[in-house]
């Protein structure tokens, strides 16, 4: 069965410095593999999804994703975090019914 | 274009109550989900519908029902309601996107949630 794991359900850092979000996928296939962002109070946005066509997956609002299949990785990184970025962070995987599988979710806070 | 609705935003009821939450999209979607979404679990799905008329189980269906009469709509029903359901609940939905002859995956789109308290 497919599923993400995300490592660590708060992440704090301070305005300015890199945002590194983790998430593991477990796939015996090629995996279509999402971010979401998620706002107090607000359904989910899709920030971006890597769909085998690069490596490096660019977002909105200066975030990207890298996919490594020898570490069955897909972790979120923003070079510098701005205030506006704290929300909560959901990594996804898909099967090719469109059946999507969630983790559990990363809290992100930003400092002043 | 207002995307994927949920109607009601906010619900109370007491335990043994049934209610119903309506969800709707403008996006001509053949694909429509029921989630919910507690603290420290993601979202887990409840049902789903492939198209018109076609509903199927996801993780956790118990205590919930679904229809599908209309492409737009996706229903969620709960006949008895128990405190164990409180919860987020989440619609989304997606677009059936075909790669050559196989069926491939696409991004959902959700709303905005309603928030549900059984007492």
């Amino acid at each position: 069965a497919q599923s993400v794991t995300q490592l660590g359900s708060h992440v704090s850092v301070s305005e300015g410095a890199l945002v590194l979000l983790r998430c593991n996928y477990s796939s015996s296939v090629p995996p279509y593999l999402f971010w979401y962002v998620q706002y107090p109070n607000q359904g989910l946005q899709l920030l971006l999804k890597y769909t085998s066509a690069a490596t490096l997956v660019k977002g909105i609002n200066g975030f990207e994703a890298e996919f490594k299949k020898s570490e069955t990785s897909f972790h979120l990184t923003k070079p510098s975090a701005h205030m506006s970025d704290a929300a909560e962070y959901f990594c996804a995987t898909a099967d090719n019914f469109n059946k999507f599988y969630f983790g559990s979710g990363t809290k992100l806070n930003v400092k002043p | 274009n207002a995307g994927v609705t949920q109607t009601p935003k906010f619900r109370v009821l007491k335990t043994g109550q049934s209610m119903t939450l309506l969800c709707a999209q403008d996006m001509n979607h053949e694909y429509m989900y029921w989630y919910r979404q507690d603290p420290g679990m993601g979202l887990r799905l409840i049902h789903y519908s492939v198209g018109e008329g076609t509903t199927a189980k996801g993780e956790v269906p118990d205590g919930y029902n679904v229809s599908r009469l209309k492409k737009q709509n996706f229903l969620l029903g709960l006949e008895s309601a128990a405190p164990s359901q409180t919860s987020v609940y989440f619609c989304a939905s997606s677009r059936r996107r075909r790669t050559g002859t196989s069926v491939s995956t696409d991004t959902q789109y959700f709303g905005p949630g309603t928030r549900l308290t059984v007492l």
